[in-house]
């Protein structure tokens, strides 16, 4: 299975600063049909995960532009530019690219 | 808009069976593969089960092969998930969540989860 490794476990952030958060596959996430297939997904307190960025950087519908991913190999990044408020939750990153799919341990976005 | 509706959760002893479902609307259903993703209580996400929009193929985490079994009815809008021989490490809010057409295994929509709790 790939493990996939989130750092850090817990950030707290200023409001209105930025945040990262890093993430890193066991081994390549490269599809058989080209494509790295890392996703992130975000959740607040008590909602199910919702979809920010899929394919390591294209922002699903609705998501604000403050939220970018970027990454190669087995290295990617979700990057916050502007922490707002209704950011605090857990963040995953998560690979589609065989099963089983699998999660990163989540990231605690919190406001100092 | 897309509205996924889990429901069929509960609390059951361990050896027990459940069935859950997951009622889609919104979409075309027969379109998209759905999945099943667990989170027990304070932890992660953890993938249980994948199939396709045609129903002909099936993928299982190897936690839960041999005891689950996803299935679909695309007449009726309705994902399922027959779980058997439940342990007490199944407890956990069980969601449906739906593919993003053209990104394999991304998971654009989510239910609001049904919760599953195995006690004696």
């Amino acid at each position: 299975d790939i493990v996939m490794t989130q750092t850090p476990l817990s950030s707290p952030v200023t409001l209105g600063q930025p945040a990262s958060i890093s993430c890193r596959s066991s081994q390549s996430l490269v599809h058989s049909d080209g494509n790295i297939y890392l996703n992130w997904l975000q959740q607040r307190p008590g909602q199910p995960p919702r979809l920010l960025i899929y394919k390591i950087s294209n922002r699903f519908s609705g998501v604000p532009d403050r939220f970018s991913g970027s990454g190669a190999g087995t290295d990617f990044t979700l990057k916050i530019s502007r922490v707002e408020a209704e950011d605090v939750g857990v963040y995953y990153c998560t690979q589609a690219t065989q099963f089983p799919y699998t999660f990163g341990q989540g990231t605690k976005l919190d406001i100092k | 808009q897309v509205q996924l509706v889990e429901s069929g959760g509960g609390v059951v002893q361990p050896g027990g069976s459940l069935r859950l479902s997951c009622a889609a609307s919104g979409f075309t259903f027969s379109t998209y593969g759905m999945n099943w993703v667990r989170q027990a209580p304070g932890k992660g996400l953890e993938w249980v089960a994948f199939i396709r929009n045609d129903g002909n193929n099936k993928y299982y985490a190897d936690s839960v092969k041999g005891r689950f079994t996803i299935s679909r009815d695309n007449s009726k809008n309705t994902l399922y998930l027959q779980m058997n021989s439940l342990r007490p490490e199944d407890t956990a809010i069980y969601y449906c969540a739906k593919h993003l057409m053209g990104s394999w295994g991304t998971f654009d929509y989510w239910g609001q989860g049904t919760l599953v709790t195995v006690s004696s």
